[in-house]
């Protein structure tokens, strides 16, 4: 059992191409954070969501708090967003559930 | 440059014998963590602290020990390391825990043989 569960696992796109990448949950939380991981293994920290939707350059993200379900999208794609993407969610207990990644490749 | 450091980046050492894998923040950050992460199971959380002498077990503290007793270091512990440690970890610090972002450190690869 997997309190957040990402799809796809995988996803190839061609440069310029809308991606989107679904995270649902099936807990009670405090916020949704959305997560890169480059191959070199670092991480980084996309977005911190509690409702709504936020915007940072060619990325959005979106959240319902009542379906349970966030979504990452990605517009006019470049092979530099290739990397895994991860969703955690935070929970009032204090610890962090992580979903498994969407590994994105692509290709120019 | 705010940043959570990380040492060693990578480690090979052999079952039994103590190891620290040190985390420092500098960004005087309430809440740290400790996670690893395995092929097909994504990262999980070892242990976490809220603050200076807080520390909670997360989803797999067996094997693991860790102290808070400065607000920007939080340490790992491997008393006596196994091949099922054999893992990548990652620590991580936020402001408060949950609601803000969250900063990870570059990892330490570690392997038991």
């Amino acid at each position: 059992k997997n309190e957040v569960e990402q799809s796809p696992q995988n996803l190839t796109a061609q440069e310029g191409e809308f991606i989107t990448i679904n995270c649902s949950y099936s807990v009670g939380i405090s916020a949704l954070h959305w997560l890169q991981q480059h191959p070199g293994g670092g991480i980084v920290s996309l977005f911190m969501l509690s409702s709504g939707k936020k915007k940072h350059g060619r990325l959005i993200a979106t959240i319902n708090i009542q379906e349970k379900h966030s979504s990452l999208h990605i517009t006019a794609s470049h092979p530099r967003d290739s990397a895994v993407y991860i969703c955690a969610v935070s929970l009032p207990g204090n610890q962090f559930y992580f979903g498994t990644g969407t590994s994105l490749t692509v290709i120019p | 440059e705010a940043q959570v450091t990380q040492n060693p980046r990578y480690l090979i050492t052999v079952t039994g014998k103590k190891l620290t894998v040190t985390c420092s923040q500098n960004m005087n950050h309430e809440y740290m963590s400790w996670y690893r992460q395995d092929p097909g199971l994504g990262l999980r959380q070892i242990y976490y602290s809220m603050n200076v002498e807080v520390t909670d077990k997360g989803d797999v503290p067996e094997g693991y020990k860790v102290s808070r007793k400065e607000k920007r270091n939080f340490p790992l512990i491997l008393e006596s390391p196994s091949p099922n440690q054999t893992s990548l970890y990652f620590c991580a610090s936020s402001r408060i825990f949950g609601g803000t972002e969250a900063f990870f450190g570059q990892g330490t690869r570690l392997t038991v043989v």
